[in-house]
């Protein structure tokens, strides 16, 4: 099983530029999620979905949109990047909200 | 308070060390508990959940504590391999997300 995947793995946008991060999982998992984690810092959550078609917001969801039309993907979009942004995104997905959280391996965006 | 608290670290031991974390947690209506392993630069990785009874894989050894709200993580005959920073890891309580903690960093010198 490939498990939780994401593209791309590393990016360098320019400030004001969009993107799409990619993430994908193969577990037939309802719950999928966003985190931000900056440099020797925690996770922040950023979006969830409890199914297709769900979204909700998370604990920094400014700056960033998500769509969730399928169970397997649940791209992220950054709409206008800043370089606040710049940070380590990683998906994750879950079978249920308690239960644990599997990690896909992070995509690195730096924002110049 | 904040949802999971952990000491950031670092805790730097020998080989062969034993080593006790510790996570406090405040919603009281939390019922599922894990920790998590994450190596520089990489994902967090499921180490084990933690069971009211408390339980044990190998050299890890997790307990909860409901009462005064905390879980522990003890790691007996530290590895160098076991350098990593340790998320305590909490259900927010009914149909909200799991939340991590920061991590408390662990470095085991040989």
């Amino acid at each position: 099983n490939a498990g939780v995947t994401q593209t791309p793995k590393f990016r360098i946008l320019k400030i004001g530029q969009s993107m799409t991060l990619q993430c994908t999982q193969d577990m037939n998992h309802n719950y999928m999620y966003w985190y931000r984690q900056d440099p020797g810092m925690g996770l922040k959550l950023i979006y969830y979905s409890v199914g297709a078609g769900i979204t909700d917001k998370g604990e920094v969801p400014n700056g960033y949109n998500v769509s969730r039309s399928t169970t397997e993907d649940f791209p992220l979009r950054l709409e206008l990047a800043a370089p606040s942004q710049t940070s380590v995104y990683f998906c994750a997905s879950s079978y249920s909200i308690g239960q644990p959280q599997h990690f896909g391996d992070g995509t690195r965006l730096s924002i110049l | 308070r904040k949802e999971v608290e952990q000491d950031p670290g670092p805790f730097n031991v020998p080989e062969g060390a034993t080593v006790a974390f510790n996570c406090t947690y405040s919603n009281s209506a939390s019922q599922s508990f894990f920790w998590y392993r994450q190596d520089c630069r990489k994902e967090p990785k499921l180490l084990m959940s933690v069971y009211s009874s408390g339980n044990e894989d190998g050299r890890f050894t997790a307990q909860l504590n409901r009462a005064s709200q905390y879980i522990s993580l003890l790691i007996r005959d530290s590895k160098l391999s076991d350098s990593a920073t340790y998320l305590c890891v909490v259900n927010g309580g009914g149909n909200t997300p799991l939340v991590f903690g920061k991590g408390t960093r662990l470095s085991v010198i040989a």
